[in-house]
Order: structure tokens, then C-alpha cells, then sequence
């Protein structure tokens, strides 16, 4: 069965605080793995990642493919309030689907 | 910017009515999703598309159904609302299985 396993559950920080979150995956025909944040409502795309694109960078995230352990890592760097929110990773199978971990549900206090 | 839409954001409704939730994008994706997520938990994908004409059950048992007589249209219908019911279903688009899946900002669904 295909599972998408990320890590910690949830995390409180300081603003200017580093956080790195976890994700690892197991499924049959991996094609990419995503990054989501969900404030209130829907998921918002960050990043996608690709055997063709390991490493993707944008402001203060940055996130990392590693196909061999099978695993994806976000970080965020001086974080702010307006980051608090749940980050979700996706993986997009070859049969069109993609499954999404249970997220992290990060806080970050003024 | 993704462009897919969602009706209604809210709705309530009483246990036995049957209620359909609109998703539509202007996108051209061949591929649409819809999820469900219930306060805190994780996305489960309930129904998907490939493109018109093509539906399959996702991964969680649901007792919705689902159409795709046109593109860029992916409504979900429940027959029969029941409180259990009571979630927030997320639609998703994305053009290939290499490409991001794009959402909605989802009906907030509650059935008393």
C-alpha cells in the first residue's frame, strides 16, 4: 500500500528559527513528490520535485529530493508568524494519484 | 495562479437531502481530484478522473458519485446527505502524473 509518512506531527518555533520537516514515502511508481501549505482552507502549492530536479529553492524555503533513502526535506529559514501554518507532502504516483502525508502543523511564536 | 473554482465554500443542510458540490477550471486539465479532509487530518482521495467520460474511486470508500461529461466540469453528488458526511472536500486539478495537482479552496460541508 502506498504511504506517505511525515514528520514531526507539529512543531512551535521563535520567529528568525530554522525548521527542517520530514517526509518519507513507500509507493510502487514514484513520478514526483510536492510540497502544500494549508492555512484555513486549501492547499497552496510551494514545490515539486522530480528525479530531473532534486534541490528547489524560493525565498526563505528550500527543500531537497532524496530518492535513495526515499525521503524529502522543507526547510524554512528565519521563520515569521505568517509561516505558521500545516505543510503537506504529496507524492504523484505513475497511476495519476497523489497521496498525501498526514502534514506538519507548524507554529511560530512573535 | 491556478484557476479552479469551488461552490458552494459553505453549505448545511439537513440529513436525507441530496446536494452536489460544483468544481470547474479554466485550466485545460485533463486530470481532476477530489479529496476529503476532515479538521486536522490527512487528504483522502475519494474520486478521480483522467478526462472526460473517465471516473475511478479513490483510495477512501465514499458514498459520493462523480461526472465528467466536459473537461473542465467535476461535480460530486451525494444522494442522500447523512451527518457522517460532514467534512471538507477538496477538488484538485493537474495536467500530467509530472505535474502539480492545483486546488480549489474547497466546500465546507456540514449535514445536522
Amino acid at each position: 500500500e502506498d504511504k506517505v509518512v511525515q514528520s514531526p506531527l507539529s512543531l512551535v518555533v521563535h520567529e528568525g528559527d530554522t525548521v527542517t520537516l520530514n517526509c518519507s514515502y513507500e509507493v510502487t511508481n514514484f513520478r514526483s513528490l510536492l510540497w502544500y501549505k494549508q492555512e484555513k482552507k486549501a492547499p497552496t502549492f510551494l514545490f515539486m520535485l522530480t528525479s530531473s530536479g532534486i534541490e528547489k529553492k524560493s525565498g526563505r524555503l528550500s527543500s531537497i529530493l532524496d530518492k535513495k533513502e526515499l525521503s524529502s526535506i522543507l526547510n524554512i529559514t528565519a521563520t515569521q508568524t505568517g509561516d505558521s501554518a500545516i505543510y503537506l507532502c504529496a507524492v504523484g504516483t505513475g497511476t495519476y494519484k497523489y497521496i498525501f502525508g498526514t502534514g506538519t502543523r507548524l507554529k511560530v511564536l512573535a | 495562479e491556478a484557476d479552479i473554482y469551488q461552490t458552494p465554500r459553505y453549505l448545511v443542510i439537513g440529513t436525507g437531502k441530496k446536494i452536489t458540490l460544483e468544481c470547474s477550471q479554466t485550466m485545460g486539465h485533463d486530470k481532476m481530484y477530489w479529496y476529503q479532509q476532515d479538521p486536522g487530518m490527512e487528504l483522502h482521495l475519494i474520486h478521480y478522473s483522467y478526462g472526460v467520460n473517465s471516473t475511478e474511486k479513490g483510495d477512501l470508500s465514499s458514498e459520493s458519485t462523480v461526472s465528467r461529461i466536459r473537461t473542465e466540469h467535476f461535480p460530486l453528488t451525494l444522494e442522500s446527505a447523512r451527518p457522517s458526511h460532514t467534512s471538507q472536500y477538496l477538488c484538485a486539478s493537474s495536467t500530467n502524473r509530472d505535474r502539480a495537482a492545483f486546488f480549489g479552496q474547497g466546500t465546507r460541508l456540514t449535514v445536522v
